[in-house]
């Protein structure tokens, strides 16, 4: 099974409007972290924001804010106010215990917007 | 704080031959992991060192190696090139602690060519 599941190749959005874009993830670890990076056609992975799984709040950073479901095992990435900057490939990772930095990628999601 | 650096950012090899592709951290990172971006398998990891040691190893042949020197600086090393090691190489800087850290940070890549 795979461990981080992004279902939306791509996904279009106007100028200025919210956008949800979907993770799910699986794992039996108790201690895991969930990140999210935007990937531009320059090819560098900014890195956008972090939950951990005994974080209590959903992690904020900026425009970025991640809706964490536990129980569902889901780490939505969503973006406020999108800007046309915003436009390019969006992975979901996690990493596993303690100890270890490895992270595992989702397949990516292409997010567009348009003015 | 400087970020992570990669070289060299671009490369042309023939089929056949070795390349080394060169990763320094962020300044007190000791964690340095190497993934591999194809727009067939996605990102995949490669391996990762923390102070001086591999900690951890993707499912990639022999061919693919890697090193780090006492000053967290990572090498990879890829022997006998073939078409299908064409790719992006990123690698990502994290303090690598026993929580297994809350970030990770890329460089800009090295994108190989193999001709």
């Amino acid at each position: 099974a795979q461990k981080i599941t992004q279902t939306q190749p791509g996904m279009f959005v106007q100028e200025k409007e919210a956008v949800t874009l979907d993770c799910t993830y699986d794992t039996s670890d108790p201690s895991y972290g969930l990140f999210w990076y935007k990937q531009p056609s320059s090819g560098e992975m900014i890195f956008l924001i972090y939950q951990g799984s005994y974080d209590q709040q959903n992690a904020t950073e900026g425009r970025y804010s991640l809706n964490f479901q536990k129980a569902r095992k889901s780490a939505n990435l969503v973006i406020s106010a999108s800007q046309l900057g915003d436009s390019a490939m969006y992975f979901c990772a996690m990493r596993e215990g303690k100890g270890y930095s490895t992270l595992t990628f989702g397949k990516g999601t292409m997010l567009l917007v348009s003015p | 704080k400087a970020g992570v650096t990669q070289t060299p950012r671009y490369l042309i090899k023939t089929r056949g031959q070795q390349v080394t592709l060169s990763c320094s951290p962020i300044s007190g990172h000791r964690s340095v992991s190497w993934y591999q971006q194809t727009p067939g398998q996605g990102l995949q990891f490669l391996f990762e060192y923390f102070s001086e040691t591999q900690r951890n190893k993707g499912n990639f042949p022999g061919r693919f190696s890697g090193r780090q020197f006492s000053n967290s600086r990572s090498e990879m090393n890829v022997s006998t090139l073939e078409l299908g090691d064409s790719a992006l190489y990123l690698c990502a800087s994290s303090g690598g602690g026993q929580e297994g850290g809350t970030e990770a940070f890329f460089g800009q890549g090295t994108r190989l060519t193999v001709v």
